[in-house]
């Protein structure tokens, strides 16, 4: 069965310093692995995949993760913090059999300082 | 273009009334996925369509919860008798239907059941 997990349901940071995010997943067959953003009352937006194309993904917004099958873990990343980068973000696994169900970790909030 | 679209956003309840969410696709999307977020949660997949088709519905929490996609485009999810516990976001997404493809998020349905 896979299943995400995502360590600090709350992470806080200075504006201009670097967002870690991090996420390690379980699965029986290689993953397709998604980070998602969430702001206040809107749907949940894309940020980036990992399909098996590159083990580093680079997304929407300066983010960036990288693959670790070593390690289990897709950890999201971000040089410099931006105010707005303040919302909920899940990492998420899918089966690379099928095109069905995503599974989703428990979310992560960034808070940013000024 | 369009997005996921979803109403009403909102929807209060009494407790044992029966509502009905419903969800519009991005056009020419195949596959559409309902999941519930409860508060504070990454949102949990309900069920699963593949045009008319409802391939997996392994996630409706009881046989209260029923969905339908009778013409392969706009899908409703029913809950009958609502309870206290239904309480949550109900997220709609679609997508072309392939394998790894991006699921694309409707805002949400709050629903409060009171």
């Amino acid at each position: 069965a896979q299943s995400v997990t995502q360590l600090g349901s709350h992470v806080s940071v200075s504006e201009g310093a670097l967002v870690l995010l991090r996420c390690n997943y379980s699965s029986s067959v290689p993953p397709y692995l998604f980070w998602y953003v969430q702001y206040p009352n809107q749907g949940l937006q894309l940020l980036l995949k990992y399909t098996s194309a590159a083990t580093l993904v680079k997304g929407i917004n300066g983010f960036e993760a990288e693959f670790k099958k070593s390690e289990t873990s897709f950890h999201l990343t971000k040089p410099s913090a931006h105010m707005s980068d303040a919302a909920e973000y899940f990492c998420a696994v899918s089966d690379q059999s099928s095109a069905s169900k995503i599974i989703f970790g428990s979310g992560t909030r960034l808070s940013i300082r000024p | 273009g369009a997005g996921v679209s979803q109403s009403p956003r909102y929807k209060v309840a009494k407790r044992g009334q029966d509502v009905a969410l419903r969800c519009d696709p991005i056009s020419g999307h195949v596959s559409l996925f309902w999941y519930q977020q409860a508060l504070g949660q990454g949102p949990e997949f309900l069920t699963y369509f593949q045009n008319e088709a409802q391939l997996d519905k392994s996630g409706l929490p009881s046989d209260r919860f029923f969905a339908e996609r009778p013409e392969g485009s706009v899908s409703t999810l029913k809950i009958q008798r609502t309870q206290q516990e239904d309480s949550a976001v109900y997220l709609c997404a679609s997508s072309l239907g392939l394998v790894g493809e991006t699921q694309y998020f409707g805002p949400g349905t709050r629903l409060l059941v009171l």
